[in-house]
């Protein structure tokens, strides 16, 4: 592994489906944050985790729950999706607040 | 107003010029600044980061900060067909802050061969 893996790469999901996209990183940053891109909308943060054991919310968390075990990983779930919530989600890692965040490769879901 | 405004483009420039690419932000309290490329269908990528007044040359990359003025700009010299991309400006109140960056929606650069 080299720098953040996100999994799966894309996903077609029935409304009301529980969802969880993974995220690690090998680059032993203490924070990771969740992302979501939409149209028009730019980055918006979804939660975000200044350590491990540790979570906060973002700018557009309602919908997603965040846990955060280790350094590596950091799991979004959607608890039940919604249409709204078709997007492309990228996961972020940096060593802490104010440094430069290094991006994963992003999952595109898509729920009907 | 928004907290990170960029003009949306496109903004085309002829392949070896120099592409100016500016955003403005709200927060005074913004001390880490940044610039990513994101190329459609891919995830950003750090092209540089600026955390005090002045000018940051990296290869043909230059930021630029001005914080009375609150704005930060990316020049690109010598443009190439390859630097055509989505191009993202971050702020964020660095280490006595949060760990929310803001990110503006971006300028699409469209460089011309």
């Amino acid at each position: 592994i080299a720098g953040i893996t996100q999994a799966p790469t894309s996903q077609i999901l029935a409304a009301g489906r529980r969802m969880t996209l993974r995220c690690t990183q090998d680059m032993r940053h203490n924070a990771m944050y969740w992302y979501r891109q939409d149209l028009g909308l730019g980055l918006r943060l979804i939660h975000y985790s200044n350590t491990a054991g540790t979570t906060g919310k973002g700018e557009v968390p309602d919908g997603y729950s965040v846990s955060r075990a280790n350094t590596d990983d950091f799991p979004l779930t959607l608890a039940s999706a919604v249409p709204s919530q078709t997007s492309v989600y990228f996961c972020a890692s940096s060593f802490g607040r104010g440094y430069e965040q290094y991006f994963g490769p992003g999952t595109r879901l898509t729920v009907t | 107003q928004k907290e990170v405004e960029q003009n949306s483009g496109p903004l085309s420039v002829p392949e070896g010029a120099i592409a100016s690419l500016n955003c403005t932000y709200s927060d005074r309290g913004s001390q880490s600044f940044f610039w990513y490329r994101q190329y459609s269908g891919k995830s950003p990528e750090l092209i540089m980061s600026i955390y005090s007044n002045g000018d940051q040359e990296d290869g043909r990359f230059t930021a630029q900060l001005n914080k009375a003025s609150q704005y930060v700009s990316l020049l690109i010299r010598d443009s190439q067909p390859s630097d055509s991309a989505t191009y993202l400006c971050a702020v964020n109140r660095g280490a006595s802050g949060t760990y929310k960056y803001i990110f503006g929606t971006g300028t699409r650069l469209k460089v011309l061969a």
